[in-house]
C-alpha cells in the first residue's frame, strides 16, 4: 500500500524556524513535492526533491532522504502569511504507477505573533 | 494569463442527477488530473490523463468518469451522484506527470454538495 505521514497541526512564533516532517512508504518513487495551501484556496507549488539532500529556495528549504523514506520542509523567518496547510506528495510516475501522485493529509501551521 | 479553470465553482444537486464539472487549461500541458479533498483525508486522486485519449484511475475512481478528447479539457463526470461524493474537487495540470516539470497547477476548486 501507499502511506504518507505528516503531523496534523503545528504552531510556531513569528520570526522563528519550523520544520515539517513527512515520512512515506510507497511502491515506487519518482520524486517528492511540497505544496502550500491557504484556507479556502488551491494548493500552490513550493518545492521538488528527487535526489537526496537539501534544496534551498529563499526562506523555504526541503530535504529528502530516499533510503529513509523521509523529507522535511524548513521554513525560516516565519511570517504571519505562512499560516497555511503544507502538503507532502510523492510522485509514483513510472515503475508501473505512471501518473499517480499521492498526497499526505497535510500539516496545518499556525504562526502566532 | 496561465491558468486552470473549473466550472462550476459551487454546486448543490440531488442524488442521481448527472453532472459534469469542466476543467480547462491554457498552458498546453500534457498531464491533467482530478482530486477530491475531504477533511482529515487530504487530497485524493480520482483520475489522471497523461495525454489526449489516455486516462487512468487514481485511488478513488468509483462513481466518476473522465474523458480527454482535447489537450486543454478534462471534464469530470458524475453519472449518478450520491451524498458521499459531497466534497471539494480540484483539477490540476502539469507539463508532464513527474520530474522537475511535474509541478501541478491547480484550478480554484469546485465545491459540490449532493443532497
Amino acid at each position: 500500500g501507499q502511506n504518507i505521514d505528516q503531523p496534523t497541526e503545528m504552531t510556531a512564533t513569528e520570526g522563528a524556524i519550523v520544520q515539517i516532517n513527512c515520512t512515506y512508504q510507497t511502491s515506487g518513487f519518482n520524486g517528492l513535492f511540497w505544496y502550500q495551501q491557504h484556507a479556502g484556496e488551491a494548493p500552490t507549488f513550493l518545492s521538488y526533491n528527487v535526489l537526496d539532500g537539501l534544496e534551498e529556495k529563499g526562506r523555504f528549504s526541503s530535504f529528502l532522504s530516499r533510503s529513509k523514506g523521509y523529507s522535511y520542509l524548513l521554513l525560516k523567518e516565519l511570517q504571519m502569511k505562512d499560516s497555511a496547510s503544507y502538503l507532502c506528495a510523492v510522485s509514483l510516475h513510472g515503475s508501473g504507477n505512471t501518473g499517480k501522485l499521492i498526497f499526505g493529509q497535510g500539516t496545518t501551521l499556525q504562526v502566532k505573533p | 494569463e496561465a491558468q486552470v479553470t473549473q466550472n462550476p465553482r459551487y454546486l448543490i444537486t440531488v442524488t442521481g442527477k448527472k453532472l459534469t464539472v469542466t476543467c480547462s487549461q491554457n498552458m498546453n500541458h500534457e498531464y491533467m488530473s482530478w482530486y477530491r479533498q475531504d477533511p482529515g483525508l487530504g487530497l485524493r486522486q480520482i483520475y489522471y490523463s497523461m495525454n489526449v485519449e489516455v486516462t487512468d484511475k487514481g485511488d478513488v475512481p468509483e462513481g466518476y468518469k473522465v474523458s480527454r478528447k482535447e489537450k486543454r479539457n478534462f471534464p469530470l463526470i458524475l453519472e449518478s451522484p450520491s451524498p458521499n461524493q459531497t466534497s471539494l474537487y480540484f483539477c490540476a495540470s502539469s507539463f508532464q506527470a513527474g520530474g522537475h516539470t511535474g509541478e501541478l497547477f491547480f484550478g480554484e476548486g469546485s465545491r459540490l454538495t449532493v443532497l
